[in-house]
């Protein structure tokens, strides 16, 4: 299995610009995660998924950011507009009932805004 | 409101020295509690899970432990490639959701 990919995995940007990050789970996993991670505030939850639908979208910082998964091996995560404050990096993850929930995390997309 | 609190942030060992990480956790109904390995760079690689007090999983030189309040992952005979930020999770009543703390920085000098 190829595991969780991600892409791109580095995106610099302009502040006021749209980011567009990508994920493609495990086949088979019926959940789906996006994380942020920053060295002053660890891995939060933006949103997770259940068989495409948005379940819990709480961690979610404000109207800017968006997340779909429009089909099960597929989704994405847009900020727009893009500010400084969003630079971190952002891991997808997935898991599934089978499996215990143990969630298996892609490689990651560091973004930095500027 | 469900919580992870590890200690200590940070560990520093020698090559050999053995030790043990913190988890301590509240949480309405604890569903699981996974361990994770993050190396810098990456993202957090699953290690055990654990289900019931008493309940503990060996891997190398790692051993996880539960009880009803907090978890340990015991490291014996620590080599410098065990270095890296060990995270733990707790999944509560909502399926699938994991609450993760803030991790241990470990660090095995040779």
């Amino acid at each position: 299995d190829a595991g969780v990919i991600q892409s791109p995995r580095h995106e610099v940007t302009e502040m006021g610009q749209e980011v567009t990050l990508r994920c493609k789970p495990i086949s088979g996993h019926d959940y789906l995660f996006w994380y942020r991670q920053t060295m002053m505030r660890g891995l939060e939850l933006l949103i997770y998924f259940n068989n495409n639908v948005p379940i819990d979208d709480s961690g979610m910082p404000e109207d800017r950011f968006s997340a779909k998964m429009p089909n099960a091996s597929f989704s994405t995560l847009k900020i727009q507009p893009s500010e400084p404050r969003d630079s971190a990096v952002y891991f997808c993850a997935s898991s599934s009932l089978d499996r215990g929930y143990e969630q298996y995390f892609g490689p990651g997309t560091r973004l930095t805004v500027t | 409101e469900d919580q992870v609190t590890q200690s200590p942030e940070a560990l520093r060992l020698q090559e050999g020295e053995s030790s043990s990480l913190n988890c301590s956790y509240t949480v309405s109904g604890l569903r699981g509690l996974f361990w994770y390995r993050q190396d810098p760079g990456k993202g957090p690689e699953f290690l055990f899970t654990l289900y019931s007090a008493g309940e503990e999983k060996e891997k190398e030189r790692l051993k996880a432990t539960l009880t009803k309040k907090e978890s340990f992952l015991h490291i014996t005979a620590p080599k410098p490639e065990d270095s890296a930020t060990y995270l733990c999770a707790v999944q509560g009543p909502l399926a699938g959701k994991l609450i993760f703390g803030q991790g241990t920085e470990l660090s095995v000098k040779p």
